[in-house]
């Protein structure tokens, strides 16, 4: 079963709009981390925010924030005033397994394309 | 912030041989390091988890005598693909953990075997 659900394939947005990326979840594990990575074309993953599932409150990294539903099990990316370079392949990862054997487990991604 | 680096940054090869990609944590020291593979356009699977001084542990369906892991420092883990095979080219990344709840990616190495 898919731990990691991106139902988006592609998403198009014009510069300086928000934009909702999706990310569902699915684990019966009651401590669980959902990241958010992007991948430029260079290939390189770089880190955008983190949540873990005991926080109470969204996560929150300059234009990037986390809308975290417990309850659904959705942890979309929300992408406030889009520029030209957020144009890259988005990644949702989910931390499972115990303590230090701990593993990231990916979803297929979302392509973002940002227009002038 | 903590930095992974890996070396080749690419690396074309002819089929038979082998190629071997190191990744490193440049200012922190690694106890795990996991190696991923990414297909073009598609998402990064796991092939294995690499801890310092100990057998690697290989995800179902990785072949572990085609990929050798060996993570012989807190800073350094190399990834070998022995006898390779025109269906091995892909990308390939590294990712080292400071803590448990951080992991760091390397550039990746994307690997062509003629």
């Amino acid at each position: 079963a898919q731990k990691i659900t991106q139902t988006q394939p592609g998403m198009f947005v014009q510069e300086k709009e928000a934009v909702t990326l999706d990310c569902t979840y699915d684990t019966s594990d009651q401590s669980y981390g959902l990241f958010w990575y992007k991948q430029p074309s260079s290939g390189e993953m770089i880190f955008l925010i983190y949540q873990g599932s005991y926080d109470e409150q969204n996560a929150t990294e300059g234009r990037y924030s986390l809308n975290f539903q417990k309850a659904r099990k959705s942890a979309n990316l929300v992408i406030s005033a889009s520029q030209l370079g957020d144009s890259a392949m988005y990644f949702c990862a989910m931390r499972e397994g115990p303590g230090g054997f701990q593993k990231l487990v990916f979803g297929t991604g979302t392509r973002l394309l940002v227009s002038p | 912030g903590a930095v992974v680096s890996q070396h080749p940054s690419w690396v074309i090869c002819k089929s038979g041989t082998s190629v071997k990609i190191e990744c490193r944590s440049l200012d922190f020291q690694a106890t795990t390091m996991f190696w991923y593979r990414q297909f073009p356009k598609q998402s990064l699977m796991l092939m294995a988890t690499s801890n310092e001084g100990s057998k690697a542990t290989y995800e179902q369906g990785v072949e572990k005598d085609k990929f050798l892991i060996n993570h012989a420092s807190l800073t350094l883990s190399t990834l070998t693909v022995t006898s390779a095979h025109p269906e091995d080219s892909s990308f390939y990344i590294c990712s080292a953990r400071a803590h448990v709840y951080e992991q760091y990616f390397g550039p990746g190495t994307r690997l062509t075997v003629t």
